[in-house]
């Protein structure tokens, strides 16, 4: 069972089309939800941490949230440059303080 | 500031050869993690290394080994390489031993390609 699923897998945009992006993880002891942006063949650009629910955090377009079992990124009027895989990574107490990452949600925004 | 640097960019290797990548940690942190990721993949966690000392480590073979330096660069080493090691390594630094909160940032990564 995998402990952080992420979806939709692919989202198609139209530039200024605001939508969200989900991350559900079924661990417990939750130390710090993570989210990155990664552009095909580069290493992930960190974005946000949360670390309790009700917690809320912006830059730019993207703003993420955090709940008891899941987190959203939603992104405001996107545009073309927006588009990349965005990634996100949990850790909690039983993963030794490293990261598990979900597959990524691969997002594309048309002008 | 300098950010996570690793070397090299590319590399080719055939089946059964052995494999180092390198990454120089950002400037204050003390903390080493790899991860691999496969296509279309999120990154997988091979092992951290704190303080020289192996940290943790996922669910990978032995011959996948690793060495952190006082100056707290670090190597990745890969031995009997296999067709399925083909992947993304990435280093990620972070200050604080791995059982904080910190936050990790990663390299750009280095493409391993075994024929």
């Amino acid at each position: 069972e995998d402990q952080v699923t992420q979806s939709p897998e692919a989202l198609r945009l139209q530039e200024g089309e605001s939508s969200s992006l989900n991350c559900s993880y079924t661990v417990s002891g939750l130390r710090g939800l993570f989210w990155y942006r990664q552009d095909p063949g580069k290493g992930p650009e960190f974005l946000f941490t949360l670390y309790s629910a009700g917690e809320e955090k912006e830059k730019e377009r993207l703003k993420a949230t955090l709940t008891k079992k899941e987190s959203f990124l939603h992104i405001t009027a996107p545009k073309p440059e927006d588009s990349a895989t965005y990634l996100c990574a949990v850790r909690y107490g039983g993963s030794q303080g490293n990261l598990i990452f979900g597959k990524g949600t691969k997002l594309s925004v048309k002008p | 500031e300098t950010g996570v640097t690793q070397s090299p960019t590319h590399l080719i290797k055939t089946r059964g050869q052995q494999v180092t990548l390198r990454c120089s940690s950002q400037s204050g942190h003390n903390t080493v993690s790899w991860y691999q990721q496969a296509l279309g993949q999120g990154p997988q966690f091979i092992f951290q290394y704190y303080r020289e000392e192996e940290n943790g480590r996922g669910n990978f073979p032995p011959r996948f080994s690793g060495l952190q330096f006082p100056n707290y660069s670090s190597e990745l080493n890969v031995n009997a390489l296999e067709l399925d090691d083909s992947a993304l390594y990435l280093c990620a630094s972070s200050l604080g031993g791995g059982i904080s909160t910190d936050t990790q940032y990663f390299g750009p990564g280095t493409r391993l390609t075994v024929l």
